[in-house]
């Protein structure tokens, strides 16, 4: 079956670099159509896309933030994962990554979810 | 980007009523998506293409709209039904979500 964990350090200073790994089972990266995308979510809000890598390394960014996210993936295409730079408090969030997939009309949506793992940006 | 909002906030409903939650776009969309999120765990696909259910979800939900209204509905509200929802689209990059709607059981 379809697993995604997220790893991460739990809690960063601001002005770091935050590291997210995203590890996966039940697909692989290297087959054609699948992508995986990461998602945050600060406590009590909603969810904010953030970045997305398929299946032949394109990588897709949220404009909002493109200029501090680096999104990649692992040859062994079982890992995926991404950094964002200069990372201050508004970054606190609960960071998911998830199986995107096409839909009808060729449109993405996320089917599976990892359980997620909270960041916080603190001094 | 395009903007969903949803309504109500929060709704607070009755085992065996009806209930209905609103997506508002602020484009045209040609799909919507639905997720079910409990406190403490991830979201869940709930809702696909506008109307069809995911895995393992009960039918009284249905899904159903175009353009830029969609709707989220329960037949009749069970207890396990009390979560909260989002609405998702992707018919333009970057893809986003509704504010939420929080439904709780009277």
């Amino acid at each position: 079956q379809v697993t995604l964990k997220e790893s991460g350090p739990g809690m960063l200073q601001p002005s770091k670099t935050l590291s997210l790994t995203c590890s996966f089972s039940g697909f692989s990266l290297s087959t054609s159509g699948m992508v995986v995308s990461w998602i945050r979510q600060p406590s009590g809000k909603s969810l904010e896309w953030l970045a997305a890598i398929d299946w032949d390394g394109d990588k897709y960014y949220n404009p909002s933030l493109k200029s501090r996210l680096t999104v990649s993936k692992d040859t062994s295409n079982t890992q995926v994962f991404l950094k964002i730079t200069s990372v201050d408090i508004a970054d606190t969030a609960t960071y998911y990554c998830a199986r995107t997939t096409l839909g009808a009309g060729y449109y993405w949506y996320f089917d599976f979810w990892g359980p997620g793992t909270m960041v916080t940006v603190s001094s | 980007e395009i903007v969903l909002t949803q309504s109500p906030t929060t709704i607070a409903a009755s085992p065996g009523e009806k209930v209905t939650i609103t997506c508002r776009a602020s484009s045209s969309v040609s799909y919507m998506y639905w997720y079910q999120q409990k406190s403490g765990a991830s979201p869940k696909l709930w809702i696909y293409d506008t109307s069809k259910l995911a895995s393992g979800v009960p039918n009284r939900f249905s899904g159903s709209g175009s353009g830029t209204s969609y709707s989220l509905t329960i037949n009749t509200m069970e207890t396990e039904d009390a979560a909260t929802y989002y609405c998702q689209q992707w018919s333009s990059t970057p893809p986003t979500f509704g504010g939420g709607t929080k439904l709780e059981l009277k």
